[in-house]
């Protein structure tokens, strides 16, 4: 299977807890995206990467947040302290950015449930 | 700032229904629309897309028209079967290609 893959599928953890998310995305895609998508309602944006370069971090993203992509290939996310608002599926997503079109391909999610 | 209102779920419907989930948009300019759609258990799938004014998205017998004038881009599709059972979203990109998405619509088909 060659499309976007994360890991883990679900995550149980205690409040305060740190928890780290794993995206791969499709190989030859230079940009990768992090959603976030609470019970009913669609997904929200976090952040995305142009190869390694984090351009843009969304206000959702508090401090205790922190994403990578080191090699511009897999990324993690990182949640340090967790909250019991935390609790959501986190959402990746990978494109090859090209003009006048930039499909996003998504993965299963990570359901993250902090306690 | 870009937004996108679509109708509220559940919706019930026996299998051979004909189906219509409403979607609004506000956007500067005229972007590009999607439908997304997410089986139990699985990823977001674009499921078709529209990028200019007038033109129909289609795929696996669903549809949807890129309405300026109303702002609109509702999903139809004439015979819903049971493997249609889904959340569906309506969607738009943002700049930089980020993606606003709606709510989200549960579907239910019944046999």
């Amino acid at each position: 299977d060659t499309g976007v893959s994360q890991d883990p599928r679900h995550k149980i953890t205690k409040r305060g807890q740190n928890v780290t998310f794993r995206c791969d995305p499709i190989s030859e895609h230079n940009r990768l995206y992090w959603y976030r998508q609470t019970l009913g309602q669609g997904p929200e944006f976090l952040t995305y990467f142009q190869n390694e370069a984090q351009l843009e971090k969304s206000r959702l993203l508090s401090d205790r947040f922190s994403a990578e992509r080191p090699k511009g290939s897999f990324s993690t996310l990182e949640i340090q302290r967790t909250e019991q608002g935390d609790s959501a599926m986190y959402l990746c997503a990978s494109s090859l950015m090209l003009a006048g079109n930039n499909e996003q391909f998504f993965g299963p999610g990570t359901r993250l449930t902090v306690l | 700032g870009d937004s996108v209102t679509q109708m509220e779920g559940p919706v019930t419907l026996s299998e051979e229904a004909f189906l219509t989930i409403n979607c609004t948009y506000t956007a500067t300019g005229y972007p590009s629309l999607f439908w997304y759609v997410q089986y139990p258990g699985e990823g977001l799938q674009l499921l078709l897309k529209a990028t200019k004014a007038d033109d129909k998205g289609s795929n696996k017998g669903f549809e949807a028209t890129y309405r300026k004038e109303t702002t609109s881009f509702h999903l139809e599709k004439g015979s819903v079967q049971v493997s249609d059972s889904a959340v569906y979203f309506c969607a738009l990109p943002n700049r930089d290609d980020k993606i606003i998405f709606g709510k989200g619509t549960r579907l239910h088909i019944l046999p």
